[in-house]
């Protein structure tokens, strides 16, 4: 299967500070990236897809201006979380789309995760 | 509306013996298709096995099998000979909606924490 890495996996920062979290294919080109947010116990929830070359597509309650994405190229998403404070704490994982697959069957990869803990 | 539903928020199994693992979802789409995902506590989601939904056998991928009844909506998991390492959370997932909107069209279940015992 397809590998997409993410570093950090685990980042500790003081309130107010930014945060910038990147998310790579490592063997296969992704025009579509997509980020979620974990929090302990819960299911993913999808916060925005991250298209090469353009603006990224938030999901109905995430800030845009807090939560800045950028996918300046095929193989590469960052996420940088502006002015983190405690509530930010979180599991952040990253996904890749496969696009060598066809509708329905074109699954997901994922990173292994960033934990963020904002002191 | 929950697309996906997971009725076992957790499960218990012991080692080497079978277990199943619910999911029922819901789409009026004709043509979906049906994933699992493991997460292990160190947080990675691992890829198991995917069903479409004109698929007319069951998906099997070494101990994992897809249970799927297409008429009541349900796409079980099923893990042979359970091992320790089996030990994580499971996530059901569906992908609907042929089109741009692919993230907002691939939805997760609550997941079912399963616990492998010794």
């Amino acid at each position: 299967g397809a590998v997409v890495s993410q570093h950090p996996s685990r980042v500790i920062c003081k309130s107010g500070t930014s945060v910038k979290i990147e998310c790579r294919s490592l063997d296969f080109q992704a025009t579509t990236m997509f980020w979620y947010r974990q929090f302990p116990k819960q299911s993913l929830m999808l916060m925005a897809t991250s298209n090469e070359g353009s603006k990224a597509t938030y999901e109905q309650g995430v800030e845009k201006d807090k939560f800045l994405i950028n996918h300046a190229s095929l193989t590469l998403s960052t996420l940088t979380v502006t002015s983190a404070h405690p509530e930010d704490s979180s599991f952040y994982i990253c996904s890749a789309r496969d696009v060598g697959g066809t509708f329905p069957t074109d699954t997901q990869y994922f990173g292994p995760g960033t934990r963020l803990t904002v002191l | 509306a929950q697309k996906i539903t997971q009725t076992q928020p957790g499960m218990f199994v012991q080692e080497k013996e079978a277990v199943t693992l619910d999911c029922t979802y819901d789409t009026s789409d004709q043509s979906y298709g049906l994933f699992w995902y493991k997460q292990p506590s160190s947080g990675e989601m691992i890829f198991l096995i995917y069903q479409g939904s004109y698929d007319e056998q069951n998906a099997t991928e070494g101990r994992y099998s897809l249970n799927f009844q297409k008429a009541r909506k349900s796409a079980n998991l099923v893990i042979s000979a359970s091992q320790l390492g089996d030990s994580a959370m499971y996530f059901c997932a569906m992908r609907e909606g042929e089109g741009d909107n692919y993230g907002q069209n691939f939805v997760f279940g609550p997941g079912t924490r399963l616990s492998v015992l010794p």
